[in-house]
């Protein structure tokens, strides 16, 4: 049951360049959401969340937008940078927490 | 604060054999959940478990069970192994359990079904 979507296997940009990464869910009981980034051999690590009650969050170069009505969240990262190439989970907890299938972002030099 | 430690990191085992993965959360939490990734396929939710008891359960067969200790301790058991169980298995833990919760996650246990 892929209650959380993340429809895009892979993104690339330039480095300096906006990367968007976005996520759909379909249970309208979620109501806080993640984003965790996955280097390879090494476990998701926490980056930004929202709550359902805000539309945006923002930490230095990462802010997270929530469309409830669309059920549709983004990661905007500004500017893009070489180390930001990982994979990109998008998580979503009702009671437990939901995962995406990940996108993997390519920030190239 | 020590993190997430997950044991073994990685494991070879035969189809039909059973295995024991082993998590213990970062001091304080109280919430450990597993998770199985595989190629494309991202995280798939296995359970919860909070103070002991099994709090959600996702959509894997009987073969997959786990336990959590008074002191907050995991494990989960793989029995009757099979190739398609072979994956990355996470461990995260969190203070409580439900909304405005991060989860920490350990590096993971590398299990290879041969």
């Amino acid at each position: 049951d892929q209650q959380v979507k993340q429809n895009s296997p892979s993104l690339s940009v330039q480095e300096g360049r906006i990367s968007i990464l976005n996520c759909d869910y379909t249970n309208s009981m979620f109501d806080y959401f993640l984003w965790y980034k996955k280097y390879p051999a090494e476990g998701p690590t926490f980056l930004i969340s929202i709550s359902s009650i805000k539309d945006k969050n923002e930490d230095g170069r990462f802010t997270v937008f929530l469309n409830k009505s669309a059920k549709h969240l983004s990661l905007h990262i500004v500017p893009s940078q070489p180390g930001d190439s990982a994979v990109y989970f998008c998580a979503a907890r009702g009671g437990d927490m939901r995962f995406g299938a990940g996108t993997r972002l390519t920030v190239k030099p | 604060k020590a993190g997430v430690t997950q044991t073994p990191r990685y494991l070879i085992k035969t189809r039909g054999q059973q295995v024991t993965l082993s998590c213990s959360p970062i001091s304080g939490h109280r919430s450990v959940s597993w998770y199985q990734q595989t190629p494309g396929q991202g995280l798939q939710f296995l359970f919860e478990y909070f103070s002991e008891t099994q709090r959600n359960k996702g959509n894997f067969p009987g073969r997959f069970s786990g336990r959590q200790f008074s002191n907050s301790r995991s494990e989960m058991n793989v029995s009757t192994l099979e190739l398609g169980d072979s994956a990355l298995y996470l461990c995260a833990s969190s203070a409580r359990t439900g909304p405005n919760t991060e989860a920490f996650f350990g590096q993971g246990t590398r299990l290879t079904v041969v």
